[in-house]
C-alpha cells in the first residue's frame, strides 16, 4: 500500500516557468513533510518542509502549498531555472517518538529547458 | 569529511560474494537508516538504527544483514545476492526525536551479476 501518491511521473518546463508538484497522503498520523531534491549521482537532499499548522511555507523560490483537509501537499518552484532540473521526491512522517520513519512519493523528474 | 559519507559508490558482486557497504555520519546525529532505490520505485526504508540499536526492519530478506557498531558507522553486509537486488542503497542519519530531518549520503550502485 502506497502511502504518498506523487504526481507527475515527469515535467518539462521553460526557463522561467513554474513547476508543480503534487503529494496526496493517506495517513492521517503524519505531521511532517519534506520534499527532496536529487541529482544524478547524488543523494537526496532535503529542500524544504512543512508541518500541517500552516498552510503554506516559501523558502527562496521553492514553496509548500499544504491542504489539510484534502490530505494533499504541493511543491511551487518559481521563476524555474535549468540547474533545477533533478527529480524532487515528497515524503512524509509522523512523530513517533522514536527515529523518524518517512514515506516517500515515487518521484518527479523534472527538466527545466532555455 | 562533512556530512554523509559511503563507500564504495560501485559495487559489481555475484551471486555467490559476500561484500559490506559502509557509511559514517559526521553531523552528531543518533539514528541511521539503511533505503533501497530502484527505478521508478519509491524509497525503500530497510533498516533503521536509533541508539544503536535496531528499531525497524521491514521484512528484508536475510542476505541483507545490518550492523552499527557505534552512533556513527553503519553497515550493510550483503551475502548470496540475487540479480533483483540491483539498486541504489542509501545511508541517511537524522537526530532522534529532532525535526525528522533526514540526511542522505551519496548512495552505493550495486549490480549483481
Amino acid at each position: 500500500q502506497q502511502q504518498v501518491k506523487q504526481s507527475p511521473q515527469s515535467l518539462i518546463v521553460q526557463k522561467g516557468g513554474i513547476p508543480i508538484i503534487n503529494c496526496a497522503y493517506e495517513n492521517t498520523a503524519f505531521d511532517y513533510f519534506p520534499w527532496y531534491q536529487q541529482f544524478p549521482g547524488k543523494g537526496p537532499a532535503l529542500l524544504i518542509a512543512i508541518r500541517p499548522d500552516v498552510s503554506e511555507k516559501k523558502e527562496g523560490r521553492f514553496t509548500i502549498s499544504f491542504n489539510k483537509s484534502a490530505k494533499q501537499f504541493s511543491l511551487h518552484i518559481m521563476d524555474s531555472q535549468p540547474g533545477d532540473s533533478a527529480t524532487y521526491f515528497c515524503a512524509a512522517s509522523s512523530n513517533t517518538g522514536t527515529a523518524s520513519k518517512l514515506t516517500f512519493g515515487t518521484g518527479t523528474r523534472l527538466q527545466v529547458t532555455l | 569529511e562533512t556530512g554523509v559519507t559511503q563507500t564504495p559508490r560501485h559495487l559489481v558482486m555475484g551471486m555467490t560474494n559476500k561484500k559490506s557497504l559502509k557509511c559514517e555520519q559526521h553531523l552528531g546525529h543518533n539514528a541511521m537508516y539503511w533505503y533501497k532505490q530502484s527505478a521508478k520505485k519509491p524509497l525503500e526504508l530497510m533498516f533503521v538504527y536509533s541508539l544503536e540499536e535496531r528499531v525497524e526492519n521491514n521484512s528484508v530478506p536475510s542476505r541483507f544483514s545490518p550492523e552499527c557498531p557505534n552512533s556513527s558507522h553503519l553497515f550493510l553486509h550483503l551475502h548470496t545476492l540475487q540479480p533483483e537486488d540491483s539498486a541504489l542503497y542509501l545511508c541517511a542519519s537524522s537526530q532522534e526525536l529532532g525535526p525528522n530531518e533526514q540526511f542522505f549520503g551519496p548512495g552505493t550502485r550495486l549490480t549483481v551479476l
